[in-house]
């Protein structure tokens, strides 16, 4: 069975609105999440790292303030795109590590959540 | 800053000839590697796993090689089907997991 949820699966939302993604580790406590974009024939990009009951940790050229991470419990992370624009349109997936930091570490995905600004 | 390539970027086939695909990284200080298959629009699906400290994984018509020393791995696919035709991605586990920029695979009937 699938081991991380998020949802919704596909938002069309209008520019200069939000839109909140969710993603939930199913069978385990996750204090480490990973969020991703991936724009149209391109690789996955890695744009945090969500840390829970602390910041996230944002990769370099990746606005915090405009991708808001909480990270509120063991089990679930969100991602806001505040004010979103055209240029945001892109697959927002979301990854949990299952084993022993580290070692025996294993990724899980989400199902992704396609995003288009209009 | 690790770094993580593919090769070839696109690859197109007859059925049933055995394929291999190919993933470079730079730093090799490395928990393990995983190996995904992506098919368009869709999410990802875990095809194998491999640990640092171990040499290859194979999964039915799937085997994957790690050398970790020189920054290699490969993903062999035997007996090819058009069932096969997706984008395969490796992606590096140094705490962070790091993604190449992917093979698109495509199996003729």
């Amino acid at each position: 069975g699938a081991v991380v949820s998020q949802h919704p699966s596909r938002v069309i939302c209008k520019s200069g609105t939000s839109v909140k993604i969710e993603c939930r580790s199913l069978d385990f406590q996750a204090t480490t999440m990973f969020w991703y974009r991936q724009f149209p024939k391109q690789s996955l990009m890695l744009m945090a790292t969500s840390n829970e009951g602390s910041k996230a940790t944002y990769e370099q050229g990746v606005e915090k303030d405009k991708f808001l991470i909480n990270h509120a419990s063991l089990t679930l992370s969100t991602l806001t795109v505040t004010s979103a624009h055209p240029e945001d349109s892109s697959f927002y997936i979301c990854s949990v590590f299952r084993g022993q930091e580290g070692l025996n570490t294993e990724a899980f995905f989400g199902q992704g959540t396609r995003l288009t600004v209009v | 800053k690790q770094e993580v390539t593919q090769i070839p970027a696109a690859l197109s086939v007859p059925e049933g000839e055995n394929l291999v695909l190919n993933c470079s990284f730079t730093d090799s200080a490395i928990y393990n590697l995983q190996w995904f298959r992506q098919d368009p629009g869709k999410g990802l699906t875990s095809l194998l796993l491999i640990q640092s400290s171990q040499r290859e994984q194979t999964s039915g018509r799937l085997n994957a090689s790690l050398d970790k020393s020189s920054g290699r791995s490969t993903l062999y696919i035997a007996a090819s089907q058009p069932g096969d035709s997706a984008t395969y991605l490796c992606a590096v586990n140094s705490y962070k997991l790091i993604f190449g920029s992917g093979t698109r695979l495509l199996v003729r009937p």
